[in-house]
């Protein structure tokens, strides 16, 4: 079994500061890490994946995370924030054996200041 | 790129009705869907797990004879909420993998209202 834990239920930043989104796991297996974005009343859209290889993965939007396993941290950053990046915010995980079967984090509520 | 359409977007029933919400794939198929339930201010809680032709997974804590699940088709499941009441207000999200990739790609949701 996996969990996620996102360590900050909201975070408030001001337009154009940079801006870290924490998420830890917990896994006995390997597993494929995500990044989602969901704004109110609608469905997750997919912002960057680790799936193997480089630990630093671009996303859209401006958005990269770091995988590191030692730590078992996968935390999203963007150097730059804008008011549309305002919106929620989830981290999951699927092993690798049952892909598309997520845990998600409680999610992380980003409110952009101008 | 993958896409799922989920329908109706947002439904009003009376208690005691029951509801059917609709999860298509539109440009792949996918033998495996799943099903979320999302409570206002909270997590994605994953509800089942859809296979094409054959009964659905349930997790645990999630009764299969009031969500009932059938994935009749590559394309398309349906998850039906029975005699549903007002503690069944939530919002319902599919996900749908194409065979082959790791990432699911999510529907728009539906947001469910019993009164």
């Amino acid at each position: 079994a996996q969990s996620v834990t996102q360590l900050d239920s909201q975070v408030p930043v001001f337009e154009e500061a940079p801006v870290e989104l924490r998420c830890n796991y917990s896994s006995s297996v390997s597993v494929y890490l995500f990044w989602y974005v969901q704004y109110p009343n609608q469905g997750l859209q997919l912002l960057l994946k680790y799936l193997s290889g480089s630990t630093l993965v671009k996303g859209i939007n401006g958005f990269e995370a770091e995988f590191n396993k030692s730590q078992t941290s996968f935390h999203l950053r963007k150097p730059s924030v804008h008011i549309s990046d305002t919106a929620e915010y989830f981290c999951a995980v699927s092993d690798l054996t049952n892909a598309g079967k997520s845990t998600f984090g409680d999610g992380t509520t980003l409110t952009v200041k101008p | 790129g993958a896409v799922v359409s989920q329908h109706p977007s947002w439904v009003i029933c009376k208690s005691g009705t029951s509801v059917k919400i609709e999860c298509r794939s539109l440009d792949f198929q996918a033998t495996t869907m799943f099903w979320y339930r999302q409570f206002p201010k909270q997590s994605l809680m994953l509800m089942a797990t859809s296979n094409e032709g054959s009964k659905a997974t349930y997790e645990q804590g999630v009764e299969k004879d009031k969500f009932l699940i059938n994935h009749a088709s590559l394309t398309l499941s349906t998850l039906t909420v029975t005699s549903a009441h007002p503690e069944d207000s939530s919002f319902y999200i599919c996900s749908a993998r194409e065979t082959g990739t790791v990432s699911p790609t999510f529907g728009s949701g539906t947001r469910l209202t019993v009164v």
